[in-house]
């Protein structure tokens, strides 16, 4: 069975840092992982898509990566804005094309 | 319409009374699912439709709750006599089942049961 695992779980960090935030999955036998982020009380938007094949992806100040093989996905933010504050998930989805989601990782950039 | 559309976005009910919650996809979107999300929780799927059928049930947590879609677009989750516990953000994916899979959600269903 996969399992998502996002570390940290939680991020405090001034306006201006560059960021990293890690995915982790245990079957490497995926289609594709998926970013996405959540505002409080909001659905989920996605913000990049990687698929199997591909190595990376980026757009604006974000940057994704996928190592397939070890199972691991980063998420790159770029110069840190307050309104980058949100919950970041990630998802994986492989043969029963029901997305794994990882527990998020809740994101506050103070200014 | 441009994106997923849920309805209503907040509901309020009894408990031990029927709620319908409503979920369309982005036209075309042959997948669709339906999570869960508890305050504080990660996301929980419950089930997932290709077409009308439901490959996938069993993420339903118990028998009070179903759901179902027609004409390959429009689903609806029921949930019989609502219990405390039921209360969530109910959010909707849909995807076009290309080689791609992007997951398109939803704003979401508060649901809360007093």
């Amino acid at each position: 069975k996969q399992e998502v695992t996002q570390i940290p779980a939680a991020l405090s960090v001034p306006e201006g840092e560059n960021l990293v935030l890690n995915c982790s999955f245990t079957d490497s036998a995926i289609y594709n992982l998926q970013w996405f982020r959540q505002d409080p009380g909001k659905g989920l938007t996605s913000l990049l898509l990687i698929q199997s094949s591909q190595r990376e992806q980026t757009s604006g100040r974000l940057n994704a990566s996928l190592d397939k093989s070890s199972g691991r996905s980063t998420l790159y933010i770029a110069a840190s804005q307050p309104g980058d504050s949100a919950t970041y998930l990630c998802a994986v989805v492989g043969g029963s094309y029901i997305p794994t989601f990882g527990r998020g990782t809740s994101l506050i950039v103070h200014p | 319409g441009a994106g997923v559309s849920q309805s209503p976005s907040n509901k309020v009910t009894e408990k031990g009374k029927d709620v319908e919650l409503r979920c369309d996809p982005i036209s075309g979107h042959t997948a669709l699912y339906w999570y869960r999300q508890s305050l504080g929780q990660g996301l929980e799927f419950l089930i997932y439709f290709q077409g009308n059928s439901a490959p996938d049930k069993s993420g339903l947590p118990s028998d009070r709750f179903s759901a179902e879609r027609t004409g390959g677009s429009v689903s609806t989750l029921t949930i019989q006599r609502t219990q405390q516990e039921d209360s969530a953000v109910y959010l909707c994916a849909s995807n076009a089942r290309d080689r791609v899979y992007e997951q398109y959600f939803g704003p979401g269903t508060r649901l809360t049961v007093t």
